[in-house]
């Protein structure tokens, strides 16, 4: 079973649009994550969800709010696409020390 | 922003070790040194991490100076299967607290 999931694993677009992106852990983690990956690879985080605690990094527009139906997903939800928001998303869980990533959807809006 | 530095690459022959550098001299009493690797573009993995005794686990090793301002990773036994951006990462050993990546360093294990 996959730790961390998330569909779709590949997502093509158009500008303007809104779309949604799944993540699910099977960890029984308590906190989860988003990161961003962009074109000159570089990882940032965006969000931080525990326990009903969303910890947002001030760089990130309010177009991307990320919604959490139980402990064991976290969505990311973007409205307005731009051209710069094509980039690999990746969403992470942790516990204490372990993070585990899942393997990233690819984000291209044309 | 990311408080580690790191060579933004590296080559080692298949079948030597491989030795990472990081430094981290700004490193908080309370943060652990965590090491990740990023092969393609797959999602990170993790290795490795330590307070300040050095470590050792299936897939590296972690010597962190007596001061804690800097540490290597080792993989022993490089393999092409190592090719791949090893990120060096200091953060609190608190629950929730976010990674913050840096450059990290592309290894390039070479036949």
């Amino acid at each position: 079973d996959t730790a961390v999931s998330q569909t779709p694993k590949y997502l093509v677009t158009q500008m303007g649009n809104d779309k949604s992106i799944k993540c699910e852990q099977n960890l029984g983690h308590d906190t989860m994550y988003w990161y961003k990956q962009d074109s000159k690879k570089f990882l940032k985080i965006m969000f931080s969800y525990n326990n009903k605690e969303l910890i947002i990094n001030e760089t990130v527009p309010n177009r991307f709010s990320p919604k959490s139906p139980d402990k064991a997903h976290l969505n990311l939800h973007i409205n307005s696409l731009e051209l710069g928001d094509s980039a690999v998303y990746f969403c992470a869980s942790s516990q204490e020390k372990s993070y585990t990533f899942g393997s990233g959807t690819r984000l291209t809006v044309v | 922003d990311a408080k580690t530095t790191q060579p933004p690459s590296m080559d080692c022959a298949e079948g030597r070790a491989a030795n990472l550098p990081c430094n981290h001299s700004t490193i908080s009493g309370n943060e652990y040194v965590y090491w990740y690797r990023q092969i393609h573009s797959q999602g990170p993995q993790y290795i490795i991490h330590g307070l300040k005794n050095n470590e050792t686990n299936e897939m590296a090793s972690l010597i962190i100076t007596e001061d804690r301002k800097s540490s290597t990773l080792i993989l022993p036994h490089a393999t092409l299967r190592d090719t791949a951006v090893y990120y060096c990462i200091v953060s609190p050993n608190n629950a929730g607290n976010m990674l913050t990546f840096g450059g990290g360093t592309r290894l390039m294990v070479k036949p």
